[in-house]
């Protein structure tokens, strides 16, 4: 069955350290990416996406993605974190080939960042 | 543009009663989508549409119905409220990318229900 994992359930870390989100799928074929955050309370919103191109993805607030093919993955990353990107993180995928009701997401991983 | 909008913020339900969530979009978005966000299970897709007059099951589409008469209102109805169906609720819509694939979603607030 098609799936998509995020490795880490949570994460707490502090201030100025890197951060590393681990994302995979099982899908064959070709992708779209998605990494999506959900601050405290609020809905879920875009990060970063991957439809094609430079597999080194720039996304909104210092975040930034890479897609590896062949392994099938795309981790999130961010040099230096801050107390405001404390949140919840969702993977998503669909194959370019599949319908829209074919989007999965990950499970979330739960970052705390403290001061 | 209000986005995607979704009316109540919260409910509480008693077991066997029924209700409609909400949603709209002013994005004019062929896509719409409803999730539930339950701990440590993500998102996962009860009811989706590509179209007005256009539905079909997601992963978990036991008791809650759809429809989607007009492009901006997808509203979810639970026919008979389950404790089980305690979650939030978001919807979301979205559009067609021409090089094939979908774009990303827009999600609404959500819906905090509460089965008792």
């Amino acid at each position: 069955a098609q799936s998509v994992s995020q490795h880490n359930h949570h994460v707490i870390l502090s201030e100025a350290a890197s951060l590393e989100l681990g994302c995979n799928y099982s899908y064959g074929g070709t992708v779209n990416l998605f990494w999506y955050v959900q601050y405290p309370g609020q809905h879920l919103q875009l990060l970063l996406k991957y439809f094609s191109g430079d597999p080194l993805v720039k996304g909104i607030k210092g975040f930034e993605a890479e897609f590896i093919k062949s392994k099938f993955s795309f981790n999130l990353r961010k040099p230096s974190v801050q107390w405001s990107d404390t949140a919840e993180y969702f993977c998503a995928v669909i194959r370019t080939a599949d319908s829209w009701g074919k989007l999965q997401f990950g499970a979330g991983t739960q970052v705390v960042v403290t001061p | 543009n209000a986005g995607v909008t979704q009316t109540p913020k919260f409910q509480v339900l008693k077991t066997g009663q029924s209700m409609t969530l909400q949603c709209a979009q002013d994005m004019n978005h062929e896509y719409m989508s409803w999730y539930r966000q339950d701990p440590g299970m993500g998102l996962r897709l009860i009811h989706y549409s590509v179209g007005a007059g256009i539905t079909d099951q997601g992963e978990v589409p036991n008791g809650y119905n759809v429809s989607r008469s007009t492009t901006e209102d997808f509203p979810l109805r639970l026919l008979s409220a389950a404790p089980s169906q305690t979650s939030v609720y978001f919807c979301a819509s979205s559009y067609d990318r021409p090089g094939g694939g979908v774009n990303e979603q827009f999600f609404g607030p959500g819906t905090r229900l509460t089965v008792l």
